[in-house]
């Protein structure tokens, strides 16, 4: 079946555009989970969602960061005022309800200049 | 300190070795504990999961010392398509349970 797809899979900004990252997660997946990448580095946890509740935003840099996920399938991460330090790999994954496995999803790069 | 460590290699092994990675994580109240593999410019995919009593998939087995909060991930006979980075993951007991924290990841490289 379908994977986890993320759009756009690049993004260039430049420094203070707001940016909008939408995920689909795998049909039927209540988990939802935002992680970020930077270069030679492992992802790090950035925001969890139960169907469409944010359980957890801990790991949400500042406030310039948002997700939502308003009818517990499709999510969106917005940056607003992106600066040169949110250049990265936002990674998506869903899982099923007994939480075993996250399935990520490619992706999207976003190099702010 | 990070969280979840990793020597970022890059190792570079001829096609055949055997190669072993090593993790240790700071959180003695971790509840589970897996590798997963990412390829170049790819998102990571579940590897295996990393059981007490040691568990082997193939060519690829992987152990847990809770005592030391050492993870290992040993592959044999590595092939070519071994190449990629291999990440150690840990899932807290506390908080949210099911958020993964990752090491930096260790870069592997095999070769003819």
């Amino acid at each position: 079946g379908a994977g986890v797809s993320q759009s756009p899979r690049y993004k260039v900004a430049k420094r203070g555009q707001d940016v909008a990252l939408r995920c689909d997660p795998i049909s039927g997946h209540v988990s939802l989970f935002w992680y970020q990448q930077a270069l030679g580095q492992g992802p790090e946890f950035l925001t969890y969602f139960q169907n469409e509740a944010q359980l957890d935003k801990s790991g949400l840099p500042s406030d310039r960061f948002f997700a939502e996920r308003p009818e517990g399938s499709v999510s969106t991460l917005k940056i607003q005022r992106t600066q040169q330090e949110d250049s990265a790999v936002y990674l998506c994954a869903s899982s099923s309800w007994d939480e075993y496995e996250q399935y990520f999803g490619p992706g999207t790069r976003l190099t702010v200049t | 300190r990070k969280e979840v460590e990793q020597d970022p290699g890059p190792f570079n092994v001829p096609e055949g070795a055997t190669v072993a990675f090593n993790c240790t994580y700071s959180n003695s109240a971790s509840q589970s504990f897996f590798w997963y593999r990412q390829d170049c410019r790819k998102e990571p995919k579940l590897l295996m999961s990393v059981y007490s009593s040691g568990n082997e998939d193939g060519r690829f087995t992987a152990q847990l010392n809770r005592a030391s909060q050492y993870i290992s991930l040993l592959i044999r006979d590595s092939k070519l398509s071994d190449s990629a980075t291999y990440l150690c993951v840990v899932k807290p007991l506390t908080g949210t349970a099911s958020k993964l924290t990752f090491g930096t990841g260790t870069r592997l490289q095999v070769t003819l």
